[in-house]
């Protein structure tokens, strides 16, 4: 079964930092573009950051460029992010997700979603 | 980059059609055709629909189907089941590698 499992979410304080992990099993992970998403508490989607199947390209909206940093381990098919200098507004659930495509930037359609890890920054 | 402009709420009965617009600019859903659909249930991860502004994954019923016209792209639930109850979003390709969402369409089953 192809699958994406999130961890690592947690409650922490503005300006305080937390690394989020994606585990990735049921597919070639090597071969595909990997993506973090996230919604807000009654907000709709947005996105944060892709990386290439690569690893060559990482790619980030302008919310979070400077702040956060994405990264991949192939040899543990995991997904990494780096979250620094939080704020209120990153609270949130944060979704990895599977590009569609192979061999592609990551940064367009999403067939596998996972089931998300809460992110709270807060005081 | 703001983000695409979807109506709030849509709703239909049982077997009805509702279709849920999606309105971004010419350099977002109007330059592209990689215009996609999600829906999501609560609690649960987000579900590709429909690719490439009117393809369908394997495994989607084809009562769904999605179509663009100019800066606006649009998703068709035909026939109307009550599992297809769920907030419905559409995203598109904006150019130098970035990736914009609309705001999402809750969905009701009447």
């Amino acid at each position: 079964e192809v699958q994406l499992v999130e961890s690592g979410g947690d409650l922490v304080q503005p300006g305080g930092s937390l690394r989020l992990s994606c585990a990735a099993s049921g597919f070639t992970f090597r071969n595909y573009a990997i993506s973090w998403v996230r919604r807000p508490p009654g907000k709709g989607l947005e996105w944060v950051s892709s990386i290439s199947h690569s690893g060559g390209g990482s790619y980030y909206a302008d919310s979070v460029k400077g702040r956060f940093t994405i990264s991949r381990d192939d040899s543990k098919n995991t997904l990494n992010l780096q979250m620094n200098s939080l704020r209120a507004e990153d609270t949130a659930v944060y979704y990895c997700a599977k590009d569609r495509e192979t061999g592609g930037h990551g940064v367009n359609s999403f067939d596998v979603w996972g089931q998300g890890t809460m992110v709270t920054v807060s005081s | 980059q703001s983000a695409l402009t979807q109506p709030p709420s849509a709703s239909g009965s049982p077997g009805q059609s509702v279709t849920i617009s999606c309105t971004g600019t010419s350099s977002d859903v109007g330059n592209y055709k990689y215009v996609s659909w999600y829906q999501q249930h609560p609690g649960k991860g987000p579900k590709l629909m429909i690719y490439e502004v009117n393809k369908r994954p394997s495994g989607v019923p084809d009562r769904f189907s999605g179509s663009k016209s100019g800066n606006t792209a649009s998703l068709t639930v035909s026939g109307l089941q009550a599992e297809d109850e769920a907030d419905y979003y559409c995203s598109s390709y904006a150019g130098t590698y970035n990736l914009v969402f609309g705001g999402g369409t809750k969905v009701t089953v009447l």
